[in-house]
């Protein structure tokens, strides 16, 4: 697509939910991040994908959040028994290569995800 | 000691003015750095990469000083559009790009 897609753009949902995100990247960017923005505070990155693959997963807050991404293209990123400080803006973005590593390959981010856990 | 440190502001100038703020870089061995600007409620968008001897696009200047390690934003002839909030992102020297927390700009007419 011609940009990056985030869906749904809002959630509400109560405490001990399950709720999943989404992110179509731009067509033919192998890097995908996932950060989390929380109110006026600055992005915490969450996991990265090169493909399909995650070298890291270190900054994922905790075993109730997991991230996949299938065909080199869309991701789901899976949050069990939400709490209310999960409340966030989950943010994805995404690079033609390695974003940083040359001046190409710069970041592209969706409009957000809002999540409010009640 | 965090990876990038940003002065929040706010910075409040005049339309016209000119600001600049720093922000600094705690890995000595980063090899990147960005400049990207936040509206409210909105997601972050690149403004401008940060090259080793300075660069200029338009009313905006950005300045990298490895010694230090710092790098500047100077918004020249401020317009109300400028109002929003400026994130420093570093490459360290691995995939996680650091953003730092930003500063806001807030100009009045």
């Amino acid at each position: 697509g011609a940009g990056v897609s985030q869906s749904p753009s809002n959630k509400v949902t109560e405490k001990g939910k399950d709720v999943e995100l989404r992110c179509d990247p731009i067509s033919g960017h192998t890097a995908l991040y996932w950060y989390r923005q929380s109110l006026g505070q600055g992005l915490e990155f969450l996991i990265y994908f090169q493909g399909n693959s995650a070298p890291d997963k270190s900054g994922l807050p905790s075993d109730r959040f997991s991230a996949e991404r299938t065909g080199g293209s869309v991701s789901t990123l899976t949050i069990q028994r939400t709490q209310q400080e999960d409340s966030a803006v989950y943010l994805c973005a995404s690079s033609q290569g390695l974003a940083g590593t040359s001046g190409a390959n710069v970041l592209t981010f969706g409009a957000g995800s809002r999540l409010t856990v009640l | 000691r965090k990876e990038v440190e940003q002065d929040p502001g706010p910075f409040n100038v005049p339309e016209g003015a000119t600001v600049a703020f720093n922000c600094t870089y705690s890995n000595s061995a980063s090899q990147s750095f960005f400049w990207y600007r936040q509206d409210c409620r909105k997601e972050p968008k690149l403004l401008m990469s940060v090259y080793s001897s300075g660069n200029e696009d338009g009313r905006f200047t950005a300045q990298l000083n490895r010694a230090s390690q710092y790098i500047s934003l100077l918004i020249r002839d401020s317009k109300l559009s400028d109002s929003a909030t400026y994130l420093c992102v570093v490459y360290p020297n691995d995939y996680k790009l650091s953003f730092g927390a930003g500063t806001t700009v807030t100009v009045r007419a």
